[in-house]
C-alpha cells in the first residue's frame, strides 16, 4: 500500500526557535498534502492544504506567517512552525491524496505517523 | 467545523465481541471514509465507501452508508486486543472535495 514518510516523529525546542517537519509520500505522487493538528483526546483540525508548485491554502484561525507551508516537488511537502512557542505543542500529522479513478475529484488519504512537537 | 460526528465516544468491549461504532453527518458526500488511529500515532486508512454504496466489507469490516440518514456505521467482528484505537469517519468538505473533515471518533477498548 501507499506509505507517507513523516519526519521527525518527535521534536522537543526551545521558544522562539523554528521546526521543520516534513512529510513525503514514497510510492505515489501527490499534488495534493493536508496538514493537521490534533490536540489530546481530540480530532484532528485541517490546518492548510498544501498544492504543489503553488501556495498553500489556510483553514481560517491559521496563521500562514506562523505555519509555513512548501510543496515543491510531488512527493514532498514542509510544514514550518516559526519562533515556536509552548502553545504550539502539538501533534501535527499530514496525509497526501491519491486520486481514485472512477471517482472524479476524490481520492484516498495516506496518513503520516505524525510528529510530536513539545515547545519548551 | 466539525462535520461527522461519531457514536459512541467511548466503547468497551470483551475480545471476540463485535463492535459497532456509527457516524452522521451534515451536508451531501460522494463518499464516506473510516480511519484508525492508535495513541500518539497518525491515521491508518480503513476502508472508503461511495455514496452509491450502501454496504462494503473489508476483513472483519462491514461499513454500511445511508445516504438518506446521512450516517455510516462500522462493524468490527471478533474483535481483538490490537483494535483497541480511536475510529474515526471522515467526509469531504463541502468547501472542496478534496479536503475531508475528521468526526470526534470514538475510542474503542478491547479487553483480552
Amino acid at each position: 500500500g501507499a506509505v507517507v514518510s513523516q519526519h521527525p516523529s518527535w521534536v522537543i525546542c526551545k521558544s522562539g526557535t523554528s521546526v521543520k517537519i516534513e512529510c513525503r509520500s514514497l510510492d505515489f505522487q501527490a499534488t495534493t498534502m493536508f496538514w493537521y493538528r490534533q490536540f489530546p483526546k481530540q480530532s484532528l483540525m485541517l490546518m492548510a492544504t498544501s498544492n504543489e508548485g503553488s501556495k498553500a491554502t489556510y483553514e481560517q484561525g491559521v496563521e500562514k506567517d506562523k505555519f509555513l507551508i512548501n510543496h515543491a516537488s510531488l512527493t514532498l511537502s514542509t510544514l514550518t512552525v516559526t519562533s515556536a512557542h509552548p502553545e504550539d505543542s502539538s501533534f501535527y500529522i499530514c496525509s497526501a491524496l491519491r486520486l481514485l479513478t472512477g471517482l472524479r475529484g476524490t481520492g484516498e488519504l495516506f496518513f503520516g505517523e505524525g510528529s510530536r512537537l513539545t515547545v519548551l | 467545523s466539525q462535520q461527522g460526528e461519531e457514536d459512541p465516544q467511548a466503547l468497551s468491549i470483551q475480545e471476540g465481541e463485535n463492535a459497532t461504532m456509527n457516524c452522521s453527518y451534515k451536508t451531501s458526500i460522494n463518499n464516506l471514509q473510516w480511519y484508525r488511529q492508535n495513541s500518539g500515532r497518525g491515521l491508518v486508512h480503513l476502508i472508503l465507501i461511495r455514496s452509491n454504496e450502501r454496504e462494503k466489507h473489508s476483513g472483519r469490516l462491514r461499513v454500511t452508508l445511508d445516504t438518506s440518514k446521512k450516517s455510516s456505521s462500522l462493524l468490527i467482528t471478533a474483535s481483538r486486543a490490537a483494535d483497541t484505537a480511536s475510529y474515526f469517519c471522515a467526509t469531504p468538505n463541502s468547501g472542496g472535495y478534496q479536503k475531508v473533515t475528521f468526526g470526534t471518533g470514538t475510542k474503542l477498548q478491547v479487553i483480552p
